[in-house]
């Protein structure tokens, strides 16, 4: 079946100090991929997203690549700030021809940054 | 440009009872689907609704139901509400079937008691 697995959290960093959550994903097809981030008592807001191989997604200083040889897309940001703090999730979408589609979730990443 | 506005945005309701929630997608957009997010079993999918019709359903019971109006807005329900019904239910609009990916509400914090 198609899942997301990513790295367990919390994860805590200094400010400034360089993030990597991990995530990989099996997939019948070929997904577009997605990083959402939660605050707390919010929704979710899309960070960034990959609708093919090789893509790199980027916003606010993260990025993501899609790397379909390892089926991973590990999110990335060169130097974290208190206000990153937040529950981050990776997502697949698969899209047959415009049938309708669905996000899969993995389980979400606790980021906690402290200055 | 409007976001995805959910009403209301906390309920409590009492075991048994039934509760309607309702999703106000982005201007222009078709589709709209809901989520329940709980510590427990996490962000699972509810349903997608794509002008006016039922596309996809997870794996929920027949207590959760939904339904999309022509003007795009859309609405889910559930009855005979239980203690693990208590969830932030989230709506997400798209512009199609979600290849760009969703615009997400703010949620509807569910307490059941």
């Amino acid at each position: 079946g198609n899942s997301v697995t990513q790295m367990e959290g919390p994860v805590t960093l200094s400010e400034e100090a360089f993030l990597t959550i991990n995530c990989t994903y099996t997939a019948t097809g070929y997904p577009s991929l997605f990083w959402y981030v939660q605050y707390p008592g919010e929704g979710l807001q899309l960070l960034l997203k990959a609708t093919k191989a090789d893509d790199k997604g980027s916003n606010k200083g993260f990025e993501a690549t899609y790397r379909k040889e390892t089926t991973s897309f590990h999110l990335e940001k060169g130097s974290v700030q208190v206000s990153d703090s937040a529950v981050y999730f990776c997502a697949l979408s698969l899209n047959y021809g415009g049938a309708t589609n669905k996000l899969i979730f993995g389980t979400g990443t606790l980021l906690a940054v402290q200055p | 440009k409007a976001g995805v506005t959910q009403t209301p945005r906390y309920l409590i309701k009492t075991r048994g009872q039934q509760v309607t929630l309702s999703c106000s997608p982005i201007s222009g957009h078709r589709s709209v689907s809901w989520y329940q997010q709980t510590p427990g079993q996490g962000l699972q999918f509810l349903f997608e609704y794509f002008s006016e019709t039922q596309r996809n359903k997870g794996n929920f019971p027949g207590r959760f139901s939904g339904r999309q109006f022509s003007n795009s807005r859309s609405e889910m329900n559930v009855s005979t509400l239980e203690l693990g019904d208590s969830a932030l239910y989230l709506c997400a609009s798209s512009l199609a079937t979600g290849g760009l990916g969703y615009t997400f509400g703010s949620g509807t914090r569910l307490t059941v008691v």
